[in-house]
């Protein structure tokens, strides 16, 4: 059974990077038939997609972080991660690692259990 | 890109059916069968319910479904239980080859 498990530092200072891995365990990120993305939820609101990745390492990502965002991928270590630069406290999220089928614009299923990353200096 | 529009909250009562509306546009929900619902609980990752507008996903109860008419996606939930009580979340493919996410609407079962 797929499983996706989210981990990095829990608290980032304002204008710092944002640094996040999500290890795939249960099958291999190096897959044709998946994507991998990033989706966030800040405290109390609804749900915002970051990006996608596919394991040769081409990005999609959602245009209103303006740039700040950068997804990879370690085919190795069956990771993908997320770098989100210049963050300040509108950043402030729990952060979802996730796994969609390719081919078509499928949904995300299943999801990591999530993050929670504050921005506070 | 904007976030679809759903009702903040819905309520009923154990035995009846609601529906969650997710509103969007020609260049989303409109455009595209791509449309998927998510359930989440407190404290919980969001789990996918429905997608492709109306399709289930293997173990989801039959009791929830989904329909689409123009830019208006719509969840119906049958036979309410106590344990449907949750958060739920339209999301879309767009025009733009993004996702988006309505804003969430709490159903609460009274």
């Amino acid at each position: 059974q797929l499983q996706l498990q989210e981990s990095g530092p829990g608290l980032v200072k304002p204008s710092e990077t944002l640094s996040l891995t999500c290890t795939v365990s249960g099958g291999s990120i190096r897959s044709s038939s998946y994507y991998w993305g990033w989706i966030r939820q800040p405290p109390g609101k609804g749900l915002e997609w970051i990006g996608t990745i596919y394991y040769s390492g081409s990005t999609y990502d959602n245009p209103s972080l303006k740039s700040r965002v950068t997804i990879s991928v370690d085919t190795s270590k069956n990771q993908f991660s997320l770098r989100l630069s210049s963050v300040t406290a509108a950043d402030t999220a729990v952060y979802y690692c996730a796994r969609r089928q390719g081919g078509y614009p499928a949904p995300f299923d299943p999801w990591g259990q999530g993050t929670l990353v504050t921005v506070s200096s | 890109q904007s976030a679809l529009t759903q009702p903040a909250s819905v309520s009923g009562s154990p035995g009846q059916s609601i529906t969650i509306s997710c509103t969007g546009t020609s260049s989303d929900v409109g455009g595209y069968n791509y449309v998927s619902w998510y359930q989440q609980h407190p404290g919980k990752a969001p789990k996918l319910m429905i997608y492709d507008v109306s399709n289930r996903p293997s173990g989801v109860s039959n009791r929830f479904s989904g329909s689409k008419s123009v830019n208006t996606a719509s969840l119906t939930i049958s036979g309410l239980q106590a344990e449907d009580e949750a958060d739920y979340y339209c999301s879309s493919y767009t025009s733009s080859n993004t996702r988006v996410f309505g804003g969430g609407t709490k159903l609460t079962v009274l």
